[in-house]
């Protein structure tokens, strides 16, 4: 079955230290891959996205991820965390290149301490 | 920006009531979904629409919900007849072509007691 999944339920950085959020998907085709953040009592706020080409993506607020094919990885990346980095992160795709019906992966709460 | 709305923010009913609950998506999207969030748990797809019909549903989506698109502004999502489990908070998302990012509205409570 396709599925995305993220291994960590949460991740502690300190601020100013590079953080890493994992992703790995289970697909048979190409897959188009996303990653979202979700602030409390908000909805969700594209970061970035992996549709073909260069396999590093930049995203928005200085988010980055790799994708990589034979790791069947999509890991979210930062260089410098940032207090305000704190939410909970979803790694989502479309496994089919169907109609877009998203495969979320259950998130990752991302905390950043001072 | 434009962003996608949704109407209520929170929703009460009771077990077996129906309930409507409506979404305005980004007005040049062409694609529509709702997907839904049990607290605590993944976000859930239920349902895309595209072109004044389903595109896809998930086993979620059985027959007690239904989509619409009333006007050309409005997508809305009935539950026929809620159960204690349709508790959740529920996103619509729409897309200008399914390549693209889907952008998510900020979500309806539902609470069904």
């Amino acid at each position: 079955a396709q599925s995305v999944a993220q291994p960590e339920d949460q991740v502690n950085v300190a601020e100013g230290n590079p953080l890493t959020v994992k992703c790995t998907y289970s697909v048979s085709g190409n897959p188009y891959l996303f990653w979202y953040v979700q602030y409390p009592n908000r909805g969700l706020q594209f970061l970035l996205k992996y549709i073909t080409g260069d396999n590093l993506v930049k995203g928005s607020y200085g988010f980055e991820a790799e994708f990589n094919k034979s790791q069947t990885s999509f890991h979210l990346k930062k260089p410098s965390a940032l207090v305000s980095d704190s939410a909970l992160y979803f790694c989502a795709g479309d496994l089919g290149g169907s109609q877009g019906n998203l495969i979320f992966g259950k998130g990752t709460k991302l905390s950043v301490k001072p | 920006e434009p962003e996608v709305t949704q109407t209520p923010s929170h929703q009460v009913t009771q077990m077996g009531q129906e309930v409507i609950l409506r979404c305005v998506p980004i007005s040049n999207h062409l694609y529509f979904y709702w997907y839904r969030q049990i607290l605590g748990q993944k976000v859930e797809f239920l349902v895309s629409f595209y072109n004044n019909e389903i595109s896809e549903k998930s086993e979620i989506f059985d027959d007690q919900f239904s989509v619409e698109r009333p006007d050309g502004s409005n997508f809305t999502l009935k539950i026929r007849s809620t159960k204690l489990e349709d508790s959740a908070m529920y996103f619509c998302a729409s897309t200008r072509d399914q390549i693209y990012e889907q952008y998510f509205g900020p979500g309806t409570r539902l609470t069904v007691t």
